[in-house]
């Protein structure tokens, strides 16, 4: 079964920071680009940022709300995913999900991604 | 950036209703739009990707189109399950971004 499971979510004071964890499992991760996404309280989804393969470069995309203090990067030993958040603030409160860019199915594939399957979610809470 | 505006932001349905939802991007994007599902508490889940490939196990019930800059996401017939906010989401550049949501809602 294709899963992803995040872990190291909390309460942190503003300034603080935090590593989120995401593990992969059921598919072949090294092979492919995750992504991070976030949803404020009762809110709507918000891109975070990107992380391509190794064999891409493991080059890295960010939004422009958290460059500079977010750092996405990989363990593809570990089949990890990982989210270094520092400098936090209120408004980056939220659930953090990470998730797959998917280019193919079966044999077809596209220029352009999806995402599929998404983790459950681990929540972030900054606050004084 | 690109923005992905959706309408209605919520609507009230029966079930066996059709419903469609519109999302407009702020310039062509060709077919890269994608839809999800998000249920109350869990994660958003795929329902079509490339505008109008439905993915696998999604129920026929659902259908995408469009190209450019004007989509919808159409349920033909409403059932209980399908309660839940929709998002669409434009894969044509970075910054990756998504429509606001559309909460459809029981009559």
């Amino acid at each position: 079964e294709v899963q992803l499971v995040e872990s190291g979510g909390g309460l942190v004071k503003p300034g603080g920071s935090l590593r989120l964890s995401c593990a992969a499992s059921g598919f072949n991760f090294n092979k492919e680009w995750m992504s991070w996404v976030r949803q404020a309280p009762g809110k709507g989804l918000e891109w975070v940022g990107r992380i391509k393969s190794n064999s891409d470069g493991e080059t890295t995309d960010y939004a422009a709300p958290v460059r500079g203090r977010f750092t996405i990067s990989r363990d593809d030993s570990k089949d990890t995913l990982f989210l270094q958040m520092s400098s936090l603030k209120v408004e980056d409160t939220a659930v953090y999900y990470c998730t797959r860019d998917l280019f193919c199915i079966s044999t077809t594939c596209y220029s352009h991604n999806w995402y599929d399957p998404w983790g459950q979610g681990t929540q972030v809470t900054v606050s004084s | 950036d690109i923005q992905m505006t959706q309408s209605p932001s919520s609507l009230s349905a029966s079930v066996g209703d059709r419903v469609t939802i519109t999302c407009r991007a702020s310039q062509s994007i060709d077919n890269f739009v994608n839809w999800y599902q998000q249920k109350s508490g869990k994660a958003p889940k795929i329902l079509i990707y490339a505008a109008s490939s439905l993915q696998g196990g999604v129920p026929v019930r659902f259908s995408g189109g469009g190209f450019g800059t004007d989509f919808t996401l159409t349920i033909s017939s409403l059932q209980p399950e399908d309660f839940a906010t929709y998002y669409c989401q434009q894969s044509y550049s970075i910054p990756r971004t998504f429509g606001q949501g559309t909460r459809v809602e029981i009559k």
